[in-house]
């Protein structure tokens, strides 16, 4: 069972460039998120997802764009790298609300 | 809004002693949940455990107890006979369970750094 698997693991992106972190899980889940974790910050919601077809904004959207077009994929997409993007992405899944979020194992971006 | 505070940046610990991080939280919500995680040097988020705010009893999940008091909105982590690979950093969060899933983020603390000292 994979669980939550994060592509890549590490990305160097000059200022402009587009580029997308792919998510999957294979457990099923509603609920996926994606979060970054900055230094000193913990960790901040950017979009979720509570199914197929259904995407919010969380904390810190600008600057990023997500579908999920099936159950299992959710991709975070960045339009025009900024350097203040720099962070570590992590993506996360949930099969309820009273459940723990499993988590991928994040994807250090760093923007130059 | 919901707002998680841990207000300990770091803690030193001796191994096999127990340790408490503190966690306090803001939240107008009467049903929600609230998570611990560690997030060792690898970098992983790893799942602790999980109080829900109508639950009776205080979780508990083998070295891991939640010292949950309701009405001081505090919901620290203990851990008992510290061991080297405690060392990590520590999250609190907690999750809205009322309105579906509308509310479904989780909102994190800043961390704990707990060092575990031999």
């Amino acid at each position: 069972n994979a669980g939550v698997t994060q592509t890549p693991k590490f990305q160097v992106l000059k200022t402009g460039q587009s580029m997308t972190l792919q998510c999957a899980q294979d457990m099923n889940h509603e609920y996926m998120s994606w979060y970054r974790q900055d230094p000193g910050m913990g960790l901040r919601l950017i979009h979720y997802s509570v199914g197929a077809g259904i995407t919010d904004q969380g904390e810190v959207p600008n600057g990023y764009n997500v579908s999920r077009s099936t159950t299992e994929d959710f991709p975070l997409r960045l339009l025009s790298a900024a350097p203040s993007q720099t962070s570590v992405y992590f993506c996360a899944s949930s099969y309820r609300m009273r459940t723990e979020a499993f988590f991928g194992q994040g994807t250090r971006l760093t923007v130059v | 809004a919901q707002k998680i505070t841990q207000t300990q940046p770091g803690m030193f610990v001796q191994e096999k002693e127990a340790v408490t991080l503190d966690c306090t939280y803001d939240t107008s919500d009467q049903s929600y949940g609230l998570f611990w995680y560690k997030q060792p040097s690898s970098g992983e988020m790893i799942f602790l455990i999980y109080q829900g705010s109508y639950d009776e009893q205080n979780a508990t999940e083998g070295r891991y107890s939640l010292n949950f008091q309701k009405a001081r909105k505090s919901a620290n982590l203990v851990i008992s006979a510290s061991q080297l690979g405690d060392s990590a950093m520590y999250f609190c969060a907690m999750r809205d369970l009322n309105s579906g899933g509308s509310n479904y983020k989780l909102t994190f603390g800043k961390g704990t750094l707990l060092t575990v000292n031999p």
